[in-house]
């Protein structure tokens, strides 16, 4: 699986926006990339997902760079409870893959009142 | 709430104890992962089951097995612990096998071995 690299922390302030940043310079053509997030003693929670365009829903945006070798993800609002952390993983969608995720460290988000 | 549930929620044992932990994935999905998280290692996947069948292995012990049912939900068992066992265990599930499913995690079963 291609890799993913992501800061390992960033703050943001309750109620403006917040972009999470991952680099996938090796994606591969048939890698979608997905985004997780684990609260507190939680466990992991799916976020969105997307191959070439951008995509929305409830959540979050994702935004992916137009050679695909970047992504962001956009909470519109954060609010306190968006405090996790945040995982940018590639999946690749060609015949031989299983669908496991392989988590990396991932962002830890900490959202400021 | 994902709609995957697992139990138990807590479970303390001894070391060289066996144990086994339940999982039932959402309505719907026919595939069935299972991950371990520990302070030092992070999430790893460790196995998943498509409709029944073994689909794919990662980082999972020779002590430690799996399956999944007929009406799709799955047991880990986890035998000969030791203290290093001690982590969090998650199940999650999806439509599918492939890496186009979005999975679904349950709030897993946090495993103490002593």
């Amino acid at each position: 699986d291609a890799k993913t690299t992501q800061p390992n922390s960033m703050e943001s302030n309750e109620e403006e926006p917040v972009h999470l940043p991952c680099n996938h310079s090796t994606i591969s053509g048939t890698d979608y990339i997905h985004w997780y997030r684990q609260l507190p003693s939680q466990g992991p929670e799916y976020v969105i997902h997307g191959l070439t365009s951008n995509v929305n829903n409830r959540m979050a945006s994702l935004a992916i760079a137009e050679d695909r070798k970047s992504s962001t993800l956009i909470l519109h609002r954060a609010t306190l409870r968006d405090a996790a952390v945040y995982y940018c993983i590639l999946r690749d969608v060609g015949s031989s893959n299983t669908g496991k995720l392989i988590f990396g460290q991932g962002t830890t988000l900490q959202v400021k009142p | 709430d994902s709609g995957v549930t697992q139990t138990p929620k807590h479970l303390i044992t001894a070391t060289g104890q066996r144990v086994t932990l339940r999982c039932s994935p959402r309505s719907g999905d026919l595939s069935v992962y299972w991950y371990q998280q520990s302070l030092d290692q992070g999430l790893q996947f460790l196995i998943q089951y498509y409709n029944g069948e073994e689909r794919a292995k990662g980082n999972i012990l020779e002590r430690f097995s799996a399956q999944q049912f007929p009406d799709l939900h799955s047991e880990l068992n986890l035998s000969s612990l030791e203290l290093g066992d001690s982590a969090l265990y998650f199940c999650a599930s999806s439509k599918f096998g492939g890496g186009a499913y979005e999975q679904y995690f349950g709030p897993g079963t946090r495993l103490t071995v002593t």
